[in-house]
């Protein structure tokens, strides 16, 4: 079955570390996303990518860099620039230019930093 | 500038008591989608509807139920006879269709909905 797999479920972080969350879809979906969720908030898109070898800032990049080397693929690296990288990050695909088909989600990675 | 409004932060409900979660949206399109997800406690979100905004017809699928106007641009969601399995928050999302190279969900900030047994 075609999906989203995120990687790992849950992560702890030393203060000061760089660490890399895995991003990887089966969909043969173009456009992938990374959103930042707080307990109680909403959710906010760190970087965006339409197509390999682009993308693009969203509301909160500060901290974060993407690569997407892949279409599979999508990693998102918190580096130690993210004054406060504790929380649930989640990833979505979707088809690039057809606004009627949503996103499909992964289980989403709960990042602590220790 | 598009903007989805989910103006109830949480909502408590005895088992079998209905409930209705309100979402409102600000888009200057005449062409968009809007779009309803759940999110269990498991955290990954899952599709439950699209409504396009030439059709306003309400839909109804088993105990879920959705009520789209235009007029009021709101695009509410109802549960029938809650269950325990419900509870969940709950995101509503606007997508434009000429919103640039990109269909960017614009989403709520989420209404979390506890059903109590």
């Amino acid at each position: 079955d075609g999906g989203i797999t995120q990687s790992p479920k849950y992560l702890f972080r030393k203060e000061g570390q760089n660490v890399t969350l895995s991003c990887e879809q089966n969909l043969n979906h173009d456009a992938m996303y990374w959103y930042r969720q707080d307990p109680g908030q909403g959710l906010r898109l760190i970087y965006y990518s339409q197509i390999v070898n682009d993308f693009q800032k969203g509301d909160i990049a500060e901290g974060y860099s993407v690569s997407r080397e892949k279409k599979e693929s999508f990693p998102l690296t918190v580096t130690s620039a993210q004054k406060n990288p504790t929380a649930f990050y989640l990833c979505a695909s979707s088809i690039q230019g057809q606004a009627n088909y949503g996103y499909t989600f992964g289980s989403g990675t709960r990042l602590t930093v220790v | 500038a598009q903007k989805v409004t989910q103006a109830q932060t949480e909502i408590s409900v005895v088992e079998k008591e209905d409930v209705t979660l309100d979402c409102v949206y600000e888009t200057r399109d005449t062409t968009y989608y809007l779009f309803w997800y759940k999110q269990p406690p498991s955290g990954e979100l899952v599709f439950l509807i699209r409504r396009n905004s030439f059709d306003e017809q309400n839909e109804i699928s088993g105990r879920y139920s959705w009520n789209f106007q235009k007029s009021t641009s709101s695009f509410n969601f109802t549960i029938t006879a809650s269950q325990v399995v419900d509870s969940a928050v709950y995101f509503c999302a606007l997508s434009e269709a000429y919103g640039g190279a990109t269909n960017k969900l614009i989403f709520g900030t989420g209404t979390l909905l506890a059903v109590q047994p």
